[in-house]
């Protein structure tokens, strides 16, 4: 099946800090890629909706000038954390899904191994 | 109300055991249906898709009732390795995005 990577897969780092997560399509284009976050014990919630070369597409109560999202090429898309806080601790992870011949996306969501973040 | 409510559990299980998971979703709109599986500190995997007429595969089986917009996982003859959490997973018919459940924890025991 598809394979979507990401880098890193943990960050420990001071208040106040940005971030970088890269999310990476392996053997197959990417044009549009999801990002989560899910905090112990919880859902995975989206966060936003990454399309490539456009604006990504932010939920409700996501500040999309603190997470930072570009989509420059079919195979990655970086989330940027800015300034982290210990709040933004969390589990972040990208997935993405194949677009078929038609346009459509294909069902399948391919998941990124995750990024383990840790703001002290 | 939240979009998708499951039971968190945890349920503890005999080896050999048959547990049963439920879900219930709360747009009638919803089209697409899932489980998924995620193991501690790791990513989700696809389980399986669930479709009106119900799907087996293997030890699994999950049913749709739309009417009664509840989605259920059966999982016979529990092992060990299928200790993990279980998340059911919607996708609105009108956009590219899942909505997760918060998951149901299952536990295997010898």
């Amino acid at each position: 099946g598809a394979v979507v990577s990401q880098h890193p897969s943990w960050v420990i780092c001071k208040s106040g800090t940005s971030v970088k997560i890269e999310c990476r399509s392996l053997d197959f284009q990417a044009t549009t890629m999801f990002w989560y976050r899910q905090f112990p014990k919880q859902s995975l919630m989206l966060m936003a909706t990454s399309n490539e070369g456009s604006k990504a597409t932010y939920e409700q109560g996501v500040e999309k000038d603190k997470f930072l999202i570009n989509h420059a090429s079919l195979t990655l898309s970086t989330l940027t954390v800015t300034s982290a806080h210990p709040e933004d601790s969390s589990f972040y992870i990208c997935s993405a899904r194949v677009r078929l011949s038609g346009g459509a996306l294909g069902e399948t969501q391919y998941f990124g191994p995750g990024t383990r973040l840790l703001v002290l | 109300r939240k979009e998708v409510e499951q039971d968190p559990g945890p349920f503890n299980v005999p080896e050999g055991a048959t547990v049963a998971f439920n879900c219930t979703y709360s747009n009638s709109a919803s089209q697409s249906f899932f489980w998924y599986r995620q193991d501690c500190r790791k990513e989700p995997k696809l389980l399986m898709s669930v479709y009106s007429s119900g799907n087996e595969d293997g030890r699994f089986t999950a049913q749709l009732n739309r009417a009664s917009q509840y989605i259920s996982l059966l999982i016979r003859d529990s092992k060990l390795s299928d200790s993990a959490t279980y998340l059911c997973v919607v996708n609105l018919g009108n956009t590219d995005k899942l909505i997760f459940g918060t998951g149901t924890r299952l536990q295997v025991f010898p």
